[in-house]
């Protein structure tokens, strides 16, 4: 069953403060995966995309890390912000093509405090 | 670029009633739109898949006949909430896949739907 699990499922931190998120998975066959910052009461905005090839992808205070071997990611926060608090969420594509499944994360929901 | 917005951003109505919320691709042509729901606490759950010009895909569980899906042109797609119940209440996400990309998907800002 294609399924993707994060953890933790809250998370509360002292603003300048880093943090990991995680994400496992188990998508087959694995196309790419995703990770999405959602603001409450506002739709995903993408944050990385990551192939099967790629291992580390950084946007700006943002990096995250694959590994297809144990299906596992991480999205690492450096030096946090007020405005990082969000829901962040992984999204794993299934499928030849990306036009297979989607599988949506159940989120971290991530304070971040003065 | 890839803006995606949703009309409206927020709908209180009755019970029995009809609702529609307009998803609009501003600046690119999306050949599939896709609509979700979340509930609070929870994340996206995929509705339905649209592609411009042909009937929606539904996902297992969702009445078609409840929610009506019309993907009238590469820019615009409608999801009526036919007869709501407050059990309807939800936040109601659409997304756009631009013409030409198999892997991306840009998001609509949802719409807060709230039958009293």
């Amino acid at each position: 069953k294609n399924q993707v699990e994060q953890s933790p499922q809250s998370l509360i931190i002292l603003e300048g403060k880093n943090c990991t998120l995680q994400c496992n998975y188990t998508v087959s066959p694995f196309s790419n995966l995703r990770w999405y910052k959602q603001d409450t009461g506002r739709g995903p905005v993408s944050l990385t995309i990551m192939t099967f090839s790629e291992n580390t992808k950084s946007n700006g205070r943002y990096t995250a890390t694959l590994d297809a071997d144990t299906k596992q990611s991480s999205l690492h926060i450096t030096a946090s912000q007020l405005s990082d608090s969000a829901s962040y969420i992984c999204v794993v594509s299934a499928g030849k093509t990306s036009y297979d499944k989607v599988i949506f994360g159940p989120g971290t929901s991530l304070s971040v405090i003065p | 670029g890839a803006v995606v917005s949703q009309h409206p951003s927020r709908v209180i109505c009755k019970s029995g009633t009809s609702v529609k919320i307009e998803c609009r691709s501003l600046d690119f042509q999306a050949t599939t739109m896709f609509w979700y729901r979340q509930f609070p606490k929870q994340s996206l759950m995929l509705m339905a898949t649209s592609n411009e010009g042909s009937k929606a895909t539904y996902e297992q569980g969702v009445e078609k006949d409840k929610f009506l899906i019309n993907h009238a042109s590469l820019t615009l797609s409608t999801l009526t909430v036919t007869s709501a119940h407050p059990e309807d209440s939800s936040f109601y996400i659409c997304s756009a896949r631009p013409r030409g990309h198999t892997d991306t998907q840009y998001f609509g800002p949802g719409t807060r739907l709230t039958v009293l």
